[in-house]
């Protein structure tokens, strides 16, 4: 399996443009993670998804944030609009069964200028 | 609120010199934790998962182990490929989100 991948790797946006990332998890995996790493804060957990069910997204931080799970293998993060207090690195991982071992994607490099 | 507390936030050693990290953690029911290592520009790597006080794990020079409290990860006579962040995550059963709550990490350089 090619394991979990996002795209893009890189992306640099301005201020107010909408970003879009997306994710697909491993096949057979039933729950999908959204997490954004900073240096300040490290890894935060953003939503998660079982069975493509948005099931919290307590961690979201304001209405720009927003996630979709059409079907089992494809979700994307948008951003909309984008600000520079969004740069981080954003990554999707996903679990065969909640609460068992995560699978991370490589992450996308977020950069709002 | 859970809290997950890493120490030291870095540590350099000579290789083969053992030493141990130390993951802290605060849940009101722990459901597991975990420990993952991450590569400078890749996503976190799954190393071990530890349910109740007592476990503990082993996979070549890293060891985990877990008590009510905290978690440590030793490592054994490491070498230079030992070197990135190892990260200490829980999961709480008590309720809220089913996602991990990480710790900031332990950035650990391995010298040759």
């Amino acid at each position: 399996d090619a394991g979990v991948i996002q795209s893009p790797r890189h992306e640099v946006t301005e201020m107010g443009q909408e970003v879009t990332l997306r994710c697909k998890p491993i096949s057979g995996h039933n729950s999908l993670f959204w997490y954004r790493q900073t240096m300040m804060r490290g890894l935060e957990l953003l939503i998660y998804f079982n069975n493509n069910v948005p099931i919290d997204d307590s961690g979201m931080p304001e209405d720009r944030f927003s996630a979709k799970m059409p079907n089992a293998s494809f979700s994307t993060l948008k951003i909309q609009p984008s600000e520079p207090r969004d740069s981080a690195v954003y990554f999707c991982a996903s679990e065969r069964d909640m609460n068992t071992e995560a699978f991370f994607g490589q992450g996308t490099r977020l950069t709002v200028v | 609120e859970d809290q997950v507390t890493q120490s030291p936030e870095a540590l350099r050693l000579q290789e083969g010199e053992s030493s141990s990290l130390n993951c802290s953690y605060t849940v009101s029911g722990l459901r597991g934790l975990f420990w993952y290592r991450q590569d400078p520009g890749k996503g976190p790597e799954f190393l071990f998962t530890l349910y109740s006080a007592g476990e503990e794990k082993e996979k070549e020079r890293l060891k985990a182990t877990l008590t009510k409290k905290e978690s440590f990860l030793h490592i054994t006579a490491p070498k230079p490929e030992d070197s990135a962040t190892y990260l200490c995550a829980v999961i709480n059963s008590g309720g809220g989100a089913d996602g991990l709550t990480f710790g900031k990490g332990t950035h650990l350089i391995i010298q040759p």
